[in-house]
């Protein structure tokens, strides 16, 4: 069992559809972070959300952290090829300082 | 680029070999850490140090030894590895304590024969 597990695993959609993915645990967290790892690169940093309801916007990317702070979404509008990627959330469990990532959902959007 | 950078980005080696990975950040971090990502797996830390001293060891096999010259440099010598220890190795650099800001090189893909 993961600390934190991410719903979808894959998701294949056509350009131009909206997506939601997920982030959920048991656990409450300091704080969460979401990454995009592109296939041969390192996850980059996309954004960090600490308050409980917290919603973050990056262009057309859509964060938010769950009210108890044990979860959080991912939105995507209008999604293009360019989004491809594994996207990863990540986090510090509240008061244990141990940091966990999920397992990833691999997102590939077709032109 | 995200101002870590990896060597060698791709290694194959034999179970018998001795290799090294080196990380080098030209972030200004005090924090760096080796990560293992294998298919199908969440990222998994392997050790962390935070001026240049190792402050966690998750149970790693004694087969990865890491070094920390200084705050700017990584590295993960590599003995008597198993197949089963192919993977992509990832370095990251953070602020001293601050997990939440991480910033990853590209990896090195580990294939062991």
């Amino acid at each position: 069992t993961q600390l934190l597990e991410q719903s979808p695993q894959f998701l294949s959609i056509q350009e131009g559809e909206n997506l939601t993915v997920y982030c959920n645990s048991s656990s409450v967290f300091s704080s969460l972070q979401w990454y995009r790892q592109e296939p041969g690169e390192g996850p980059v940093l996309l954004v960090t959300v600490v308050t409980g309801g917290e919603v973050k916007k990056l262009k057309r990317l859509t964060f938010q952290f769950g009210d108890a702070r044990k979860d959080s979404s991912l939105h995507i509008t209008a999604a293009q090829p360019g989004d491809t990627g594994l996207y990863l959330c990540a986090g510090e469990e509240y008061n244990f300082n141990k940091f966990y990532f999920g397992s990833g959902t691999k997102l590939n959007v077709k032109p | 680029e995200t101002g870590v950078t990896q060597t060698p980005r791709h290694l194959v080696m034999g179970m018998t070999n001795k290799k090294s990975l080196k990380c080098e950040q030209h972030l200004g971090h005090n924090a760096m850490y080796w990560y293992k990502q294998s298919a199908k797996k969440p990222l998994e830390l392997m050790f962390v140090y935070n001026f240049k001293e190792q402050t966690e060891n998750n149970s790693v096999p004694s087969r990865f030894s890491p070094e920390c010259p200084n705050s700017s440099h990584l590295f993960l010598h590599l003995h008597t590895l198993q197949p089963e220890d192919s993977a992509l190795y990832l370095c990251a650099s953070s602020p001293s304590n601050q997990r939440e800001t991480q910033y990853f090189g590209p990896g090195t893909r580990l294939l062991v024969l």
